[in-house]
């Protein structure tokens, strides 16, 4: 699987948008990139994926380099709620039933300050 | 609330011991995958099923197997039990086999080897 790399932690106030990074400069052509999130005593929860252009949904915003090597989650308006470890995947969308897992890495740790 | 059922929530048990945690995936979901998550691992993938067949591998010890029933539940069963297997064991699933798309977690099982 190609590989990503996240700063391990990164700090927030509440109702204050958050950019969390993500590089993977050997992503591949089929590579989607994907978000999940972890809260605390919970199981991973979807955020979000996207390949090439720019995603949003009801949690979040994708915002993905033109030469794909890095991405952006965006949190526009961060809540208590959203502390959690976030997790950036690449997950190749032609490697068939064997690649269907998600294979995490150590996640940023989003600490929001009320 | 994901859909996706484990039991039991919490296991505690002694050194060479074997228990089984169950999965209950949601409702048409034909795949199911087992992780591990300990606190110096992170979030190991183990072993994917789908539609009752063995798709994937992981990380999986010889002394743990894994099957999917019929009715799609899955359970994970554990043997001759060390200290280094305490950890939160997470079931996903999903509706397909492969491509993108989520994989919805439950809230975990964790087990404590004594």
């Amino acid at each position: 699987d190609a590989k990503t790399t996240q700063p391990n932690s990164m700090e927030s106030n509440e109702e204050e948008p958050v950019h969390l990074p993500c590089n993977h400069s050997t992503i591949s052509g089929t590579d989607y990139i994907h978000w999940y999130r972890q809260l605390p005593s919970q199981g991973p929860e979807y955020v979000i994926h996207g390949l090439t252009s720019n995603v949003n949904n009801r949690m979040a915003s994708l915002a993905i380099a033109e030469d794909r090597k890095s991405s952006t989650l965006i949190l526009h308006r961060a809540t208590l709620r959203d502390a959690a470890v976030y997790y950036c995947i690449l997950r190749d969308l032609n490697s068939g039933g064997s690649n269907y897992k998600l294979t995490f890495g150590k996640g940023t740790l989003l600490t929001v300050n009320p | 609330d994901s859909g996706v059922t484990q039991t039991p929530k919490h296991l505690i048990t002694a050194t060479g011991q074997r228990v089984t945690l169950r999965c209950s995936p949601r409702s048409g979901d034909l795949s199911v995958y087992w992780y591990q998550q300990s606190l110096d691992q992170g979030l190991q993938f183990l072993i994917q099923y789908y539609n009752g067949e063995e798709r994937a591998k992981g990380n999986i010890l010889e002394r743990f197997s894994a099957q999917q029933f019929p009715d799609l539940h899955s359970e994970l069963n554990l043997s001759s039990l060390e200290l280094g297997d305490s950890a939160l064991y997470f079931c996903a699933s999903s509706p397909r086999q492969g491509g993108v798309g989520e994989l919805f977690f439950g809230e975990g099982s964790r087990l404590t080897v004594l």
